[in-house]
């Protein structure tokens, strides 16, 4: 059980174009989820927490019109990186937390996204 | 907000050694203190994670010690195998579910 999935998971898009990342909780229903960021040989960085049915809460620095986070149900959380830029080249990951263990955070294997 | 430093970043240790990760942490209101495993291009796994009424914690071959005065902890790996190679990472948080601070990782290679 608390298995998290994420689609696509790997995608190549053009500079100027917005891309839609998906986070499922597969068999439980997660009331938070997380969004994280990771460079290349680097840290995981949380960018948003996001509540099913409520605004995300950005970290200070993200902004938010760029990292649209939409938690329209209990299995599922988008991610949309609107007009991408090689700079937001990166290795997104969803937690989800519920499920079994309330109080841990289930991670998605996630998306490696590459801007040209 | 809180602040996690990790030491080492890189660690070779030869098969059957002890290997020794530091973390330390800002935010003396953090209370909840898990590990987590990475190989490349996978997901994190949870290891093991601490609570701040907790000092030490052991499964198996890993253990995690925490000192809440100092705000420092530590994941201590015994009789490492080629398979422990990965990043490790530690993180903290305020409590379990809660958002995450990670440290920046340490890299672990186990030499057979």
């Amino acid at each position: 059980g608390a298995v998290v999935s994420q689609h696509p998971s790997r995608v190549i898009c053009k500079s100027g174009t917005s891309v839609k990342i998906e986070c499922r909780s597969l068999d439980f229903q997660a009331t938070t989820m997380f969004w994280y960021r990771q460079f290349p040989k680097q840290s995981l960085m949380l960018m948003a927490t996001s509540n099913e049915g409520s605004k995300a809460t950005y970290e200070q620095g993200v902004e938010k019109d760029k990292f649209l986070i939409n938690h329209a149900s209990l299995t599922l959380s988008t991610l949309t990186v609107t007009s991408a830029h090689p700079e937001d080249s990166s290795f997104y990951i969803c937690s989800a937390r519920g499920g079994p263990s309330p109080n841990e955070q289930f991670f998605g294997p996630g998306t490696r996204l590459t801007v040209l | 907000g809180e602040n996690v430093e990790q030491h080492p970043s890189t660690l070779s240790v030869q098969e059957g050694d002890s290997a020794v990760i530091k973390c330390t942490y800002s935010d003396s209101a953090s209370n909840y203190f898990p590990w987590y495993k990475q190989e490349l291009g996978k997901r994190p796994q949870l290891i093991i994670d601490i609570r701040s009424n907790v000092g030490e914690k052991k499964d198996q071959r890993i253990a995690v010690t925490l000192n809440k005065t100092a705000k420092h902890f530590s994941l201590h790996i015994t009789e490492t195998q080629p398979e422990d190679s990965a990043v490790y990472f530690c993180a903290a948080s305020m409590t379990a579910g809660n958002k995450l601070t990670f440290g920046g990782g340490t890299r672990v290679l186990v030499k057979p």
